[in-house]
This record gives structure tokens, C-alpha cells and sequence, in this order.
């Protein structure tokens, strides 16, 4: 009955690949996020989504295009890769932001992207 | 927008012995700040928040703190165990601000049984 759940855990490719991140969160939230924690364990936002609309979209590159086909996923599609993309990437949920409460953000257990 | 600085970036205890934690924060409209601990190979799991309409909340051997006025917030763990050993991340959001939650650079904690 995992909250928010990542796949794979681990993803080593070369560079030049693209690769693909799924997030999947079975908590009935409307909003999900991504974030990059690098090697000094900085969390550092990427995109948030609410119920499927982008709405925090931060100065990433292009080459990171997340997807959320439907509420409860939202997957994170990286192309070209660089060796700066290895990081761990977590996924994260809330319940909401239409209203002005401030909600719990729930991450999952992180992807480890290694670019050699 | 929102900077957090969190302090310090390492610290040691013996077990039984407390430990406390401190960020401040410079966007005076950010009422949320949740703490979250990072064990090895995982993700960061909530272990306490508070909201700005309170000073000091607790919840068994943790309590945070907050001082709007000097925009600042602190993590205390009492009777320390070897297995509040892990990476704590504080965060400070604001409301109508789409969630955007800025983090602290972390502080490893380590106890020595």
C-alpha cells in the first residue's frame, strides 16, 4: 500500500540516452511534484503539477519534460542525458493548491540516475 | 522569493543527549514549515510541521519552535536514539504560492550508541 511509489530505483545509462521516471501516488492527491537532490543532498524543485496542469515549472532544462496523463501519475522524461543529470530524483504529492492552505508534500523513495 | 539557511550542516550526540536544529527563512509571508527526515537510501519522511498561528508544537520527543519576528524555526529531538540518525531537511512555504516549498541544505545527525 505504498503511498507514492517511483520506478526503477535505480537507472544507469550513458550519455546521449533518453530515459523515462514514473511516479505513481494512490493518495487521491491533486498535485505532484518533482524534485533533484544532488550529490550534497540539496532538494531542489524541478516542476509541480496540479491535477494534470503545470504550475511551478523552474529554470530546467529543456531536455526534461515531465508528462501527468492523468491525476495520480506524473512521469519525468529526460533526454540527451548529461553526466550533471546524475542525481537522485523524487517524486512527491500533496493534496492540493486551489485552495490557500499550504499542504503536507508526500515524497517517494527516489530514482538514483547515474550518466556515464 | 524564499531562502532557507539551516544550521548546522553536521552534528554528532551521544545517545540520551538532545539535539537542536535551526533554519531561518527570509519571505516574512511563509506561515508553513514542515521537518523532514532522510534515512540512507530513502526518501525524506515528515516528522513534524508547524503553522505560523502557533509558537510550538510536540509530538512525543520532538518539538519544533517558531519565531515569526526573527523568521526563525527550530528542530529539537530530546533522549536521543542511534536510530535518529539520519539527514533532517527544514522547509518554509507560503500560502497562494502554488506549494512551492523552498528546503534547507540539511543537517546530518549522527548518535553514537
Amino acid at each position: 500500500d505504498t503511498a507514492v511509489s517511483q520506478t526503477p530505483k535505480y537507472l544507469v545509462t550513458q550519455m546521449g540516452n533518453d530515459k523515462s521516471i514514473k511516479c505513481e501516488q494512490n493518495l487521491g492527491h491533486d498535485t505532484m511534484y518533482w524534485y533533484k537532490q544532488d550529490s550534497k543532498k540539496f532538494l531542489k524543485i524541478m516542476f509541480s503539477y496540479n491535477n494534470k496542469e503545470l504550475i511551478i515549472n523552474e529554470t530546467v532544462p529543456n531536455r526534461f519534460s515531465p508528462k501527468s496523463p492523468d491525476k495520480a501519475h506524473l512521469n519525468l522524461h529526460i533526454n540527451s542525458l548529461e553526466l550533471g543529470d546524475s542525481a537522485v530524483y523524487f517524486c512527491a504529492s500533496s493534496l492540493g493548491t486551489s485552495g490557500m492552505r499550504v499542504e503536507t508534500q508526500y515524497f517517494g523513495p527516489g530514482t538514483r540516475l547515474l550518466v556515464l | 522569493g524564499e531562502n532557507v539557511e539551516q544550521h548546522p550542516s553536521t552534528l554528532s550526540v551521544q545517545e540520551g543527549d538532545s539535539a537542536v536544529i535551526k533554519c531561518t527563512y527570509s519571505d516574512s509571508a511563509s506561515n508553513y514549515f514542515p521537518w523532514y527526515k532522510q534515512e540512507l537510501g530513502k526518501g525524506p519522511q515528515l516528522i513534524i510541521d508547524i503553522r505560523s498561528n502557533v509558537g510550538e508544537k510536540k509530538d512525543q520527543r520532538i518539538a519544533v519552535t517558531l519565531n515569526k519576528t526573527a523568521k526563525h524555526f527550530s528542530l529539537h529531538i530530546t533522549e536521543t536514539q542511534p536510530e535518529d540518525s539520519a539527514v533532517y531537511f527544514c522547509a518554509a512555504c507560503s500560502e497562494g504560492n502554488n506549494n512551492d516549498m523552498r528546503f534547507g541544505a540539511g543537517t546530518r545527525l549522527t548518535v553514537k550508541p
